[in-house]
């Protein structure tokens, strides 16, 4: 079944540390999203990419950085310079960039400050 | 601005109707969606409104008034499975991207 792997499901991360989430789909789909959901707030937009080697920055994209070097893979770095990263991450995907389109969601990885 | 105002919790009786409401300001619009999210896993996909009225999928139901920026999901025959976060999003036309509203919780009880 096609779908979005995100990995691993739990993180954690010491001080000054660089972390790195993973995303990959085989829903053969072009854009793929990274999403912050904290508690009380909506899901909030980090980076998005609407195809292979193009990316964008969301609305909180200060302190991550993003790479889309294939089309499947659409990995999140969390950079020491992300003061607060205790979030769940969501990764999802589109077909393309159609407004009508759902956004298919992986399971998510609940990152932690140890 | 962008704002989506949902109300934060909600509770209803197994067997019962609720809805949930969604008003939405954004600088451009292109659809409405809803999604269900339990707690601790990923969003799913309930409902796309983009032109007025009603759309009804089986127990669920969503309803958009564009003048209005309104919206809201409509859930019979409740369940106890039902209980979940629901998240009203609006793909804003200017910015092509998704605004999500911060989701209610519904509480179903026996």
């Amino acid at each position: 079944d096609g779908g979005i792997t995100q990995s691993p499901k739990y993180l954690f991360r010491k001080e000054g540390q660089n972390v790195t989430l993973s995303c990959e789909q085989n829903l053969n789909h072009d854009a793929m999203y990274w999403y912050r959901q904290d508690p009380g707030q909506g899901l909030r937009l980090i980076y998005y990419s609407q195809i292979v080697n193009d990316f964008q920055k969301g609305d909180i994209a200060e302190g991550y950085s993003v790479s889309r070097e294939k089309k499947e893979s659409f990995p999140l770095t969390v950079t020491s310079a992300q003061k607060n990263p205790t979030a769940f991450y969501l990764c999802a995907s589109t077909p393309g960039t159609g407004a009508n389109q759902p956004q298919h969601f992986g399971d998510g990885t609940r990152l932690s400050i140890l | 601005g962008q704002n989506i105002d949902q109300p934060t919790e909600m509770t209803a009786t197994e067997g019962a109707i609720v809805q949930i409401n969604c008003t939405y300001q954004t600088s451009g619009f292109n659809g409405l969606f809803w999604y269900q999210q339990h707690a601790g896993e990923a969003p799913t996909f309930l409902s796309y409104n983009v032109l007025d009225g009603l759309e009804e999928k089986g127990r669920f139901s969503s309803f958009l008034s564009r003048s209005k920026g309104y919206s809201y999901l409509l859930l019979k025959e409740l369940q106890m499975k039902d209980s979940a976060s629901y998240l009203c999003a609006v793909h804003g036309g200017a910015t092509n991207k998704l605004i999500f509203g911060t989701g209610t919780l519904l509480a179903v009880q026996p």
